[in-house]
């Protein structure tokens, strides 16, 4: 079955805390991207990735860091998380001009 | 800037067509119109997209006007599954090389009422 699969999905840090937010998919996509939701404020990307080894900002990335080592994963890293990234999150990726497939989504809180 | 423009809310009666509409006015003759909706706080899913003809699929119809600045979505037959937001978004068509990006905006809250 074709999916994006995230972990954890529910996440409850501390300020400071050095976090992973895993993301594979198994549909052998090129392009995958990460996107924040915040209520009143929609979805908005955090970062993207063209391909393995390429990546780029969107229009949130201030505060995390990605990496694409392989083409399935796409980590996103909060070296050190805030509160105000307490946010719900989710990894998408596509092939070519095809749909944009989503994961269930990452619930973060920080303290 | 707002690429597409929908309203903030609609109800559609259970069973009726719901018409959930987009404005567009800036889009360029290579952009898409693509609709994905939100059910709560799952992940968006996949509807429909076009260029310039009307489409069809087993989800839902995509009627673009002539001009291409605006569309309308309709789900033929509205069911209390189909209470989610609706996302209307134009972008190039990635082909294997250049930038492609999906922005989201805040969408159209569709509730379908009983």
């Amino acid at each position: 079955e074709a999916q994006v699969t995230q972990n954890p999905r529910y996440l409850i840090t501390v300020t400071g805390k050095k976090l992973t937010v895993t993301c594979s998919q198994n549909m052998n996509h090129e392009y995958m991207s990460w996107y924040r939701q915040d209520p009143g404020l929609g979805l908005r990307q955090i970062y993207y990735s063209m391909n393995v080894e390429v990546t780029d900002k969107g229009d949130v990335p201030e505060g995390y860091k990605v990496s694409r080592k392989e083409k399935r994963n796409f980590p996103l890293i909060l070296e050190s998380p805030s509160p105000n990234q307490t946010s719900l999150y989710f990894c998408a990726s596509r092939a070519g001009g095809r749909e944009l497939f989503f994961g269930e989504g990452s619930r973060l809180t920080v303290l | 800037d707002a690429k597409t423009t929908q309203p903030t809310s609609m109800d559609c009666a259970e069973g009726r067509a719901a018409n959930l509409p987009c404005n567009h006015s800036t889009i360029s003759g290579n952009e898409y119109v693509y609709w994905y909706r939100q059910i709560h706080s799952q992940g968006p899913q996949y509807i429909i997209h076009g260029l310039k003809n009307n489409e069809t699929n087993e989800m839902a119809s995509l009627i673009i006007t002539e001009d291409r600045k605006s569309s309308t979505l309709i789900l033929p037959h509205a069911t209390l599954r189909d209470t989610a937001v609706y996302y209307c978004i134009v972008s190039t068509h990635f082909s294997g090389a250049g930038s492609y990006q999906l922005t989201f905006g805040k969408g159209t809250k569709l509730s379908v009422i009983p």
